[in-house]
C-alpha cells in the first residue's frame, strides 16, 4: 500500500514567522510531488510542485525534496492569517497512474 | 493553471434518487479524470479514475454500480450517484491534468446532501 504521511496538526504559528510542513512517502520510485492548500469547504488549489532534489522557491513558499529520505517539505515565510488552511501533500506514484494524497496538516496562523 | 469546472456546486436530494455531477476541462483535453470524495475533516479519498472512451477504474471498496462514471469526451466526465442514501452525503471533487506527469487541477467540488 503506497502511503503519504503528514502530521495532522493543528500547527499553530505566529504571524510573520516561518511555518514548516512535512511529508513522507513510501513509494521510492515516485517522481512528482505537490503541495496543495485547501480552505474549509473548498477544493484544493496547487501551491507548489517539485520534481528534483533540493529546494524550489516561489514567493513566500519553498518546497524541499529529499528523495533519499523520501521526504518533502513546505516552508511558508512571513506567515499571514490568510495562510490558515489545510495543506495537502501529494505524490504521483511510480506507475504515474495516480496521485496519492496525505491526510493534510491543519495550519493556523495566530495574529 | 488549467481550468476544471464542476457542476452543480451543491445539491440536495431525497433518499433513493440519483444525482449526476459533471466535470469539465475548459482549456485542455483530458483523457483521464479523477473523482475524489471528502468527508468533513478528512482527507481526499480517490474513488475512481475516469478514462475517456473506456470503463472507469474504481478503487477498492468503491461500488461501481452505485457510482456510475462516464467519460464520453475529452473534456467531460460525469459521476452519477445512484439510489443515494444519507451516508453518501459528502463533498465530491473531480480533477484532471493536461497530461504527462504534471500536477492535478481540481474542480470547485460538489457538496451532496441526501435527506
Amino acid at each position: 500500500q503506497k502511503e503519504v504521511e503528514q502530521n495532522s496538526g493543528p500547527l499553530s504559528v505566529p504571524e510573520g514567522a516561518i511555518a514548516s510542513l512535512n511529508c513522507t512517502y513510501s513509494d521510492r520510485g515516485s517522481q512528482s510531488f505537490f503541495w496543495y492548500r485547501q480552505y474549509s469547504g473548498k477544493s484544493p488549489e496547487l501551491i507548489m510542485s517539485i520534481y528534483s532534489n533540493g529546494d524550489k522557491e516561489d514567493g513566500r513558499f519553498t518546497a524541499q525534496l529529499n528523495k533519499a529520505s523520501q521526504y518533502v517539505s513546505l516552508l511558508i515565510r512571513d506567515s499571514q492569517p490568510s495562510d490558515s488552511a489545510t495543506y495537502l501533500c501529494a505524490v504521483r506514484d511510480s506507475s504515474a497512474s495516480k496521485i496519492i494524497f496525505g491526510s493534510g496538516t491543519r495550519l493556523s496562523i495566530r495574529p | 493553471g488549467a481550468v476544471v469546472s464542476q457542476h452543480p456546486s451543491w445539491v440536495i436530494c431525497k433518499s433513493g434518487t440519483s444525482v449526476k455531477i459533471e466535470c469539465r476541462s475548459l482549456d485542455f483535453q483530458a483523457t483521464t479524470m479523477f473523482w475524489y470524495r471528502q468527508f468533513p475533516k478528512q482527507s481526499l479519498m480517490l474513488m475512481a479514475t475516469s478514462n475517456e472512451g473506456s470503463k472507469a477504474t474504481y478503487e477498492q471498496g468503491v461500488e461501481k454500480d452505485k457510482f456510475l462514471i462516464n467519460h464520453a469526451s475529452l473534456t467531460l466526465s460525469t459521476l452519477t450517484v445512484t439510489s443515494a442514501h444519507p451516508e453518501d452525503s459528502s463533498f465530491y471533487i473531480c480533477s484532471a491534468h493536461p497530461g504527462g506527469v504534471g500536477e492535478l487541477f481540481f474542480g470547485e467540488g460538489s457538496r451532496l446532501t441526501v435527506l
